[in-house]
């Protein structure tokens, strides 16, 4: 059972280029995440979708689009990379609408994204 | 509005020795609390939840918290540390009257070091 699968684990852009991050899940959530995770700033969200067809803005969505393509699929995409968004980038996903009945969330492992 | 602190950035403990991961939040209502674990190039893992009910909850890798509403406290304990539980712990919260998947709030991060 792979859970949460994120490609690329690594990518490195220059400024201006564009990327997109993939992810998708296989345990049938409705709902995705994508987090940011800045050295002492804990993760912070970007764009999260509650069910399939639906995505809204999180803490932090400026420079970032994001695509719900199915169920299991939730992509993160950067139309013009910035030095300021070399981070760490997490999905995650969760059960039922929202966050789930308690907001129990799993994580992928991980893109590691520097932006020179 | 709702946060959570994490005030120690780095907590270390010998092997054996009891340990505890400081953790309190501010909400409206009663809040959702968790922990969640990261291991080196891993994503985050869930250890364990406080929803409603006994004050003390007990979690994965035998970790426990204890849920303190006069003092606004959700900390991580456990008796005896182990050199694997050495990595970095989050606390997040979760206000139960947002029915928004957008609201849960991460802390910074503890690193918790165990040495042997």
């Amino acid at each position: 059972n792979a859970g949460v699968t994120q490609t690329p684990k690594f990518q490195v852009l220059k400024t201006g280029q564009s990327m997109t991050l993939q992810c998708a899940q296989d345990m049938n959530h409705n709902s995705m995440y994508w987090y940011r995770q800045d050295p002492g700033m804990g993760l912070r969200l970007i764009y999260y979708s509650a069910s399939e067809g639906t995505t809204d803005k999180g803490e932090v969505p400026n420079g970032y689009n994001v695509s719900r393509l199915n169920k299991r699929e939730f992509s993160l995409r950067l139309e013009s990379a910035a030095p300021s968004q070399t981070s760490v980038y997490f999905c995650a996903s969760s059960e039922g609408p929202g966050q789930g009945a308690d907001g129990k969330l799993f994580f992928g492992s991980g893109t590691q994204l520097s932006v020179l | 509005a709702q946060s959570v602190a994490q005030p120690e950035d780095q907590v270390n403990v010998a092997e054996g020795n009891p340990l505890t991961v400081k953790c309190t939040y501010s909400v409206s209502g009663n809040p959702y609390l968790f922990w969640y674990v990261q291991y080196p190039n891993r994503g985050l893992q869930f250890l364990l939840k406080y929803i409603t009910g006994d004050n003390l909850v007990k979690g994965s890798y035998g970790f426990e918290a204890e849920f303190n509403k006069s003092q606004t406290s959700f900390h991580l304990k456990k008796p005896s540390a182990l050199v694997s539980d050495s990595a970095l712990y989050f606390c997040a919260v979760r206000d139960p009257g947002y029915s928004s998947a957008s609201k849960i709030i991460f802390g910074s991060g503890t690193r918790l070091s165990i040495r042997p």
